[in-house]
């Protein structure tokens, strides 16, 4: 069925350093992509999104590279800090006749100071 | 403060008794959704409901039920309670316009420990 999945549950990174948190999708139709952080203790908060006519889409720290091709997304955060700690869930949001928002199991991020 | 408004934030209760978590949305978002997150585990949806009526159904429990009231606040009933219920449950709206759908707003959810 169709699933938005993630590549590695655990990602640890050197402060200041930049991290990259994949995901893959299987619905060719998807087209659009949402990235959530997660605090522990917290509700997930959006990142960053991405519809399908963009490779590539910036903010503040954090970059969503998208290949159609290969059905894959990726987060890239610049140069972490501490805060940056957090679990990261790429979700692909309800279309028409899918009335829900669809999440990935997560990457925990670890930001080593 | 995401606008959404989740209570209570922490919830002990027994085995088989009944709970019920409410959620008021964000200001002008017709849509509620619950989601369960168990500990280390991705976020499970349960039910939406738009503007007063069930939207869509996920891996809901027949013990657990919602409903949307004409206020847009939503109520999560989880009764005969099991050792397995303890889970964050998160309440999340959002704005829909036409066919273009936005990201969705999460509350700070309801933590339910079932002793």
């Amino acid at each position: 069925g169709e699933s938005v999945g993630l590549h590695l549950p655990t990602l640890s990174v050197q402060e200041g350093d930049n991290s990259i948190i994949n995901c893959a999708y299987s619905n060719s139709a998807s087209d659009y992509f949402i990235w959530y952080k997660q605090e522990s203790g917290k509700g997930p908060q959006f990142i960053i999104d991405i519809r399908s006519n963009m490779d590539k889409r910036q903010g503040q720290r954090v970059t969503v590279l998208l290949n159609k091709t290969v059905k894959h997304l990726s987060l890239q955060i610049a140069a972490t800090q501490p805060g940056d700690s957090a679990v990261y869930f790429c979700a692909e949001p309800p279309n028409f006749g899918n009335e829900k928002l669809t999440f990935g199991t997560g990457t925990r991020l670890t930001i080593i100071p | 403060d995401s606008g959404v408004t989740q209570t209570p934030k922490h919830l002990i209760t027994a085995t088989g008794q009944r709970v019920t978590l409410r959620c008021s949305p964000r200001s002008g978002d017709l849509s509620v959704y619950w989601y369960q997150q168990s500990l280390d585990q991705g976020l499970q949806f349960l039910i939406q409901y738009y503007n007063g009526e069930e939207r869509a159904k996920g891996n809901i429990l027949e013990r657990f039920s919602a409903q949307q009231f004409p206020d847009l606040h939503s109520e999560l009933n989880l009764s005969s309670l099991e050792l397995g219920d303890s889970a964050l449950y998160f309440c999340a709206s959002s704005v829909e316009q036409g066919e273009i759908y936005y990201g969705y707003t999460f509350g700070s959810g309801t933590r339910l420990t079932v002793v």
